[in-house]
């Protein structure tokens, strides 16, 4: 089976900051890998499929990128609006997602 | 406008049994694959479950397999998740989702919660 780590498990940023966030796989999922933002008491939500593809309405500010078993969820400028958790999710053999990453405002 | 509604959860006991319902509009529900998605009280995604379109293959994460069965009624746009002999580590929120190859997890239903405790 497939496991996909994400780092940092916690994450704070101030407002207009950079942030990255880390998934990697246990071994090559040939970029089949999707980012889900999750915050309080709400289902999750696609933000970014097949690793670097914008969902329909998420804010450029979003960003994906990565290959083999290395994959990364960037953020531009951070907003409010942006604290949740992010979930990475590989479906190139079974289906796994990552332990997540919560985004916390400094 | 794509809706996913679940339905069916509540508190049981351990080893009891419970049938978790999906009921899908706003789409061509024969035409995709759906899944169970859950997550433990303050815990993590826990992928548990896929049926193809049309039923022909069912897929099961080794947590729940042998214990649950997914299944669906193109018919009623509705997908099932039957689970047996619950156990206290399957108190979690039960999501059903619609997977698109191109897309992935495109739709979410809200959640049901399903509690397991004597």
């Amino acid at each position: 089976d497939i496991q996909m780590t994400q780092s940092p498990s916690v994450l704070s940023a101030s407002v207009g900051d950079r942030v990255t966030l880390s998934c990697k796989a246990s071994q090559n999922i040939n970029k089949n890998l999707d980012w889900y933002q999750q915050k309080l008491g709400e289902a999750p939500k696609l933000l970014i499929y097949f690793t670097n593809n914008l969902q329909t309405g998420i804010p450029s500010r979003f960003s994906g990128s990565g290959s083999g078993t290395d994959y990364t969820l960037t953020i531009s400028s951070l907003q409010p609006e942006d604290v949740a958790t992010y979930f990475c999710f590989q479906y190139n053999s079974g289906w796994t997602f990552g332990g997540g990453t919560k985004l916390e405002l400094k | 406008e794509v809706q996913l509604v679940e339905s069916g959860g509540g508190l049981v006991k351990p080893g009891s049994s419970l049938k978790l319902s999906c009921v899908a509009s706003g789409f061509t529900f024969s035409s995709y694959g759906m899944h169970w998605i859950r997550q433990a009280p303050k815990k993590g995604l826990e992928w548990i479950a896929l049926i193809y379109y049309d039923s022909s293959n069912k897929y099961y994460a080794d947590s729940v397999k042998g214990r649950f069965t997914i299944s669906r009624d193109n018919s009623k746009n509705t997908l099932y998740l039957e689970m047996n002999s619950l156990r206290s580590e399957d108190t979690a929120m039960y999501y059903c989702a619609k997977f698109d190859w191109e897309l992935g997890f495109d739709y979410w239903g809200q959640g049901v919660m399903v509690t397991v405790s004597s």
